[in-house]
């Protein structure tokens, strides 16, 4: 069975202070692995996509890594308005092409100035 | 260009009624799919529907339902209201090129609180 998990739950920070998130699954075949923010009360915010083992990508202070078992999904020098939950989710090769997401429970960052 | 737009943003329903959301996609993407957040199952994959056909299927009930029209914008229908069908329930889209991976995009997402 398809599985995400991440961790911590909860990360809570300094602003300045770098550190990781990360996010392990389990497929039969991955299609894909995303990164999403969402702030309280919206919608998740598309951030990254991840094909391959090895693959890296970066977007301000984000960087997206990934490996045949885990993603990270590393912060560096986080500022307060980086706090919101990081959701990771992906796609299972075995199910009919299409937008199937398998999301992990999220790992909510407070970042104290 | 415009994103994933959701409606009604919130909803108030009692137990037994049934409710009907709407989702309308970004220009050009054919893909929609549903997905419901509660604070302690997180987000679970409703459906996918591509070009009005039902693609993909979640483990819910047969009290929910959806439909893609052929402008791509989609409705989900829940029959019978229970309490715990409160959540956030949040539509996605995107592109879905055949045998390519695409990025999905959400909409804000309707509170729906049954009581």
């Amino acid at each position: 069975e398809d599985q995400v998990t991440q961790s911590p739950e909860a990360l809570r920070l300094q602003e300045g202070e770098s550190s990781s998130l990360n996010c392990s699954y389990t497929v039969s075949g991955l299609r894909g692995l995303f990164w999403y923010r969402q702030d309280p009360g919206k919608g998740p915010e598309f951030l990254f996509t991840l094909y391959s083992a090895g693959e890296e990508k970066e977007k301000e202070r984000l960087k997206a890594t990934l490996t045949k078992k885990e993603s990270f999904l590393h912060i560096t020098a986080p500022k307060p308005e980086d706090s919101a939950t990081y959701l990771c989710a992906v796609q299972d090769s075995h199910y009919n092409q299409g937008g199937k997401l398998i999301f992990g429970q999220g790992t909510e960052l407070s970042v104290k100035p | 260009k415009a994103g994933v737009t959701q409606t009604p943003r919130y909803l108030i329903k009692t137990r037994g009624q049934q409710v009907t959301l709407s989702c309308s996609p970004i220009s050009g993407h054919r893909s929609v799919s549903w997905y419901q957040q509660t604070p302690g199952q997180g987000l679970q994959f409703l459906f996918e529907y591509f070009s009005e056909t039902q693609r993909n299927k979640g483990n819910f009930p047969g009290r929910f339902s959806g439909r893609q029209f052929s402008n791509s914008r989609s409705e989900m229908n829940v029959s019978t209201l229970e309490l715990g069908d409160s959540a956030l329930y949040l539509c996605a889209s995107s592109l879905a090129k055949a045998a390519l991976n695409t990025e999905a995009f959400f909409g804000q997402g309707t509170r729906l609180t049954v009581v």
